[in-house]
C-alpha cells in the first residue's frame, strides 16, 4: 500500500511544494515513480527511479527517498503545476498508486 | 511518436461483457508490456492488468481476476481487455498503457498513456 500525504494542498504561485509517499513495505528505489495529472487530462510521468527526471520534465521537479519513505519536490510552483501528484510502485507483478495529492490554488 | 488508441467502451448493463482494443504505434509493440490501468470518475488510478511482451504472461488486480481477461495481438500491435461479469464498480475511464523499456538495470514506469475510453456499467 502507498499512501500519500497530505491529500490536499493549497498554495499559491511561486511556493515550494513537497509531497510525501509512504510504502507499508520498502521499495527499491528502481519501482517508485511520479505522475501528474491535470483535470480532464491524462497522467503524464514525471519521475521515476525515484529521482530520475522523465523527458521534457522542467528541473524544479525532484524526486528522492528511499526504502518507504519518497518525496516529490516543486521548488517553486508554477500555475501550470496545480494538478493531482501520485506516486505508484511496483513489486514484480503488481502495480499500486497512491491515493493521490491534490495541489490546488490557494 | 507512440500512440494508443482505445476503443470499443460504451454503456453496459450489470452483469454483460465488453472488449476494449487499443491499436498501438510508433514503436515496437512486441517489445513492452502493455497494461490497462482504469480510474473511477472523481477517484484515483488503479492500475488493472499487464501482459507481457514474448510469453504473453497475465497480471491482473484481484478485484478483476476471473471476470477479465488481457491478450495481445502483436501481428495487429494491438491490445485486448475481454470484461465480463461486469459490475457497477467497474465504471471507470480505461487507459491503455505502455510500460517502461527493457533496459539494463531495469526501471519500472508508465512510459505512455492513451487518452482513455470510458465505460459505464449501469442498469
Amino acid at each position: 500500500v502507498l499512501t500519500q500525504s497530505p491529500d490536499t494542498l493549497s498554495l499559491s504561485p511561486g511556493e515550494r511544494v513537497t509531497l510525501s509517499c509512504r510504502a507499508s513495505q520498502g521499495v527499491g528505489n528502481r519501482y517508485l515513480a511520479w505522475y501528474q495529472q491535470k483535470s480532464g487530462h491524462t497522467p503524464r510521468l514525471l519521475i521515476y527511479g525515484a529521482s530520475t527526471r522523465a523527458t521534457g520534465i522542467p528541473d524544479r521537479f525532484s524526486g528522492s527517498g528511499s526504502g518507504t519513505d519518497f518525496t516529490l519536490t516543486i521548488s517553486r510552483l508554477e500555475p501550470e503545476d496545480f494538478a493531482v501528484y501520485y506516486c505508484q510502485q511496483f513489486d514484480g507483478s503488481v502495480w499500486t498508486f497512491g491515493q493521490g495529492t491534490k495541489v490546488e490554488v490557494k | 511518436e507512440v500512440e494508443l488508441l482505445e476503443s470499443g467502451g460504451g454503456l453496459v448493463k450489470p452483469g454483460g461483457s465488453l472488449r476494449l482494443s487499443c491499436v498501438a504505434s510508433g514503436f515496437s509493440f512486441n517489445t513492452y508490456t502493455m497494461s490497462w490501468v482504469r480510474q473511477a470518475p472523481g477517484k484515483g488510478l488503479e492500475w488493472v492488468s499487464a501482459v507481457r511482451p514474448s510469453d504473453e504472461r497475465t497480471f491482473y488486480i484481484d478485484s478483476v481476476k476471473g471476470r477479465f481477461t488481457i491478450s495481445r495481438d502483436n501481428s495487429r500491435n494491438t491490445l485486448y481487455l475481454q470484461m465480463d461479469s461486469l459490475r457497477v464498480e467497474d465504471t471507470a475511464i480505461y487507459y491503455c498503457v505502455k510500460e517502461s523499456p527493457y533496459t539494463t538495470p531495469r526501471m519500472y514506469y508508465f512510459e505512455s498513456w492513451g487518452q482513455g475510453i470510458l465505460i459505464t456499467v449501469s442498469s
